[in-house]
């Protein structure tokens, strides 16, 4: 069935390091979301990438839409510890009828140490 | 962050009873969901409502029933649980089932 894959599962890194995890779709999306979620909280949007090939920043936040609109990764330049949290990705299927089908990754957690 | 409210923020409750989970949103939207978030599966999308009417049910146990009033309201009634369902309930909301989802709090739900 349509799932959506994401990795790695964590990392860890030493603040200052970059950082990037990737989604990757069976099937061809309509858009995919990137979501942010901080320990003990609840997701929270970043961003949404629509177009095949899109590239959009946001300050060292850089996202990526595959060209043939199955993969997105989004990077981070540059690790601090306000960065700590779980990133996910859901990638958006229209099948036949009217309503969108969102599909989320497992979450990459990112442990950023000082 | 207040466009959308859930309540109880925590419920502790036997496997015997019956509960609800409310979630309301201020935002406008007419699509809203309930997610599940434990330790073993992270984001699993259990029902979505777009203006009042149920579009998705991923085949949820029937313990678990939703429903939906109005587009701004939405409910998760528990019956007969079992321990595995203990995880955080979240809920959420969008525009047309399109564009971002607007999460709540949670409630986060212990059965004992």
């Amino acid at each position: 069935g349509q799932q959506v894959m994401q990795i790695p599962q964590y990392q860890h890194v030493q603040e200052g390091e970059d950082f990037t995890t990737y989604c990757n779709s069976s099937t061809t999306l309509s858009n995919i979301q990137w979501y942010k979620q901080r320990p003990g909280g609840h997701p929270v949007f970043l961003i949404q990438l629509v177009k095949s090939g899109e590239v959009k920043k946001q300050k060292r936040l850089t996202f990526q839409f595959g060209e043939a609109k199955k993969n997105s990764s989004l990077h981070i330049t540059a690790t601090q510890t306000t960065d700590v949290g779980t990133y996910f990705c859901a990638g958006m299927v229209r099948p036949g009828d009217n309503f969108n089908k969102f599909y989320f990754g497992s979450g990459t957690k990112l442990n950023v140490k000082p | 962050e207040t466009g959308v409210t859930q309540t109880p923020r925590h419920l502790v409750m036997g496997m015997t009873n019956k509960k609800s989970l409310k979630c309301e949103q201020h935002l406008g939207h007419n699509a809203m969901y309930w997610y599940k978030q434990s330790a073993k599966k992270p984001l699993e999308l259990m029902f979505v409502y777009n203006f009042k009417e149920q579009t998705e049910n991923n085949s949820v146990p029937s313990r678990f029933s939703p429903e939906c009033p109005n587009s701004s309201h939405l409910f998760l009634h528990l019956h007969t649980l079992q321990p595995e369902d203990s995880a955080l309930y979240l809920c959420a909301s969008s525009q047309e089932n399109i564009g971002e989802q607007y999460f709540g709090p949670g409630t986060r739900l212990t059965v004992t």
